[in-house]
């Protein structure tokens, strides 16, 4: 299986502010990264596919980058509904698919 | 629009077994896979395995073979998860999620609103 770690596991920033979230894959996944938010009490919703892509309704203070192994989510200018918990997944390989252990960001 | 909706809650004893629906509607069931993916309290995301809905081919990842079984009504255009043989640990949410198709990548484009399972005498 395709181990996926995320860094750091928590994160605190205040509104305005750019931050990042590292994914790494424990072997080479091209491009096939998403991510994911996820706020308390509701389901994930999907935010950026093919490490890059901008699902559609998606803000464009969402970024993605990075292909391989190595996988950065940038959000710039924090917004207060920003603050969730955000997951990478890889389908490179889709049985099984994968997720990061997910990065709680949260308000300073 | 798209929606998965899925069966609110469910309270079981241990032993028991449990049948969790996954309402579609909005889109051809029949045209895109369905996940299942469980979330333990206060943890993150576990793929369970995902069934098609044309065939009611299941794919199980491992440690969910034996008591999680997939199954589909198209008629009705639901998938379901039944778990049997309830241990405490099977507590959790469980997701259903459309496998979509963006740009070539498999993605996880939209979401039931998570069945709550708890498993307590």
């Amino acid at each position: 299986d395709i181990q996926m770690t995320q860094s750091p596991s928590s994160l605190s920033a205040s509104i305005r502010d750019s931050v990042s979230i590292t994914c790494r894959a424990s072997q080479n996944i091209d491009n096939y990264l998403n991510w994911y938010q996820q706020k308390p009490g509701k389901a994930p919703k999907l935010l950026i596919y093919g490490a890059s892509s901008l699902q559609s309704g998606v803000p464009s203070r969402f970024s993605g980058s990075g292909s391989g192994t190595d996988f950065t989510l940038t959000i710039s200018s924090l917004q207060p509904e920003d603050f969730a918990t955000y997951y990478c997944q890889q389908s490179y390989s889709k049985i099984p698919y994968t997720f990061g252990q997910g990065t709680k960001l949260e308000i300073k | 629009q798209v929606q998965l909706v899925q069966s609110a809650y469910e309270l079981k004893k241990p032993g028991a077994s449990v049948k969790i629906s996954c309402k579609t509607s909005g889109y051809t069931f029949t045209s895109y896979p369905i996940n299942w993916v469980r979330q333990a309290p206060g943890q993150g995301l576990e793929w369970v395995g995902w069934v098609i809905p044309n065939t009611g081919n299941p794919t199980y990842a491992q440690g969910f073979t034996g008591r999680f079984v997939f199954s589909v009504d198209t008629s009705a255009s639901t998938a379901y998860l039944q778990i049997s043989g309830l241990k405490a640990e099977d507590t959790a949410l469980y997701y259903c999620a459309r496998d979509g198709a963006a740009a070539g990548h498999d993605v996880f484009d939209i979401w039931g609103q998570g069945t709550m399972l708890t498993v307590s005498s």
